[in-house]
C-alpha cells in the first residue's frame, strides 16, 4: 500500500540552531502535503499546507518564518525548524493524499524532535 | 476546527466489541466522516471512513446515523493491539481543504485482558 516516510525519526539539537524534517512519498505523487505538530498527551495540530512549486500556507497562529516549508519534487516536502527553542521539542508528523478512488490521506511516522 | 466529540476514553475486554461513538452534529450533506486511530509514539493509521451508508472492511465497521449527526466505530474483536487513541474526523468532500484534517481530542481506547 501507500507509505509516507519521514526522516529522521528522532532528533536531538541544539538551542539556536535549525533542523529539517523530510516527508516523502515512497509510491505515489502528492502535489499535497500537510505538517502537524503534536505535544505529549495532546491531539494533533494542523500547521501548514505543504504545495508543491509554490508557498505553503500556513494556518492561523502559526509562525512561518519560523516553520519554513520547502515542497520542491511532488515526492518531498520539507519542514525546517529555524533558531529552535526547547518549547519548539514536539512530534512533527506529516501526511499526503493518494487519488484514486478511496482518496485517503496516508500519514508518515512522525518525527520526535527535542531541542536542549 | 475540530467538528465532532467524542468521549475521552473507554475500556473494553480483550476479545469483546468495542463502539466507539462519535458526535458531529453540524456535518454538511457533502462531508465525509473519517476514522483513523495513533499508537503511542506513531503516525496515524487510517480505519475507515463513509458518507452516510455503512461501510464494513477488514478493520472495522462503521455505524452512520440516518440524519448523520452521530457514528459508532466497531472493532469486532479487540485485542491488546488495538489500544490506541481513535480519532473521528470530519471531511469536506472537495475544494482547497478536502485534504486538511482538523483532529479532535479523540477517544483512548483501553483494551484489556
Amino acid at each position: 500500500g501507500a507509505v509516507v516516510s519521514q526522516h529522521p525519526s528522532r532528533v536531538i539539537c541544539k538551542s539556536g540552531t535549525s533542523v529539517k524534517i523530510e516527508c516523502r512519498s515512497l509510491d505515489f505523487q502528492a502535489t499535497t502535503m500537510f505538517w502537524y505538530r503534536q505535544f505529549p498527551k495532546q491531539s494533533l495540530m494542523l500547521m501548514a499546507t505543504s504545495n508543491e512549486g509554490s508557498k505553503a500556507t500556513y494556518e492561523q497562529g502559526v509562525e512561518k518564518d519560523k516553520f519554513l516549508i520547502n515542497h520542491a519534487s511532488l515526492t518531498l516536502s520539507t519542514l525546517t525548524v529555524t533558531s529552535a527553542h526547547p518549547e519548539d521539542s514536539s512530534f512533527y508528523i506529516c501526511s499526503a493524499a493518494k487519488t484514486g478512488r478511496r482518496n485517503t490521506i496516508y500519514f508518515g511516522e512522525g518525527s520526535w524532535l527535542t531541542v536542549v | 476546527d475540530a467538528k465532532t466529540t467524542q468521549p475521552p476514553s473507554m475500556d473494553c475486554a480483550e476479545g469483546r466489541a468495542a463502539n466507539l461513538p462519535c458526535n458531529h452534529s453540524t456535518i454538511s450533506g457533502n462531508e465525509y466522516v473519517y476514522w483513523y486511530r495513533q499508537i503511542h509514539s506513531q503516525g496515524p493509521q487510517y480505519i475507515i471512513h463513509g458518507l452516510k451508508n455503512n461501510e464494513t472492511n477488514e478493520m472495522a465497521s462503521l455505524i452512520i446515523t440516518e440524519d448523520r449527526k452521530s457514528s459508532t466505530l466497531i472493532l469486532p474483536h479487540a485485542t491488546l493491539r488495538d489500544t490506541a487513541v481513535y480519532y473521528c474526523i470530519v471531511r469536506v468532500a472537495g475544494g482547497y481543504n478536502f485534504n486538511k484534517f482538523y483532529f479532535g481530542s479523540g477517544t483512548k481506547l483501553n483494551v484489556k485482558p
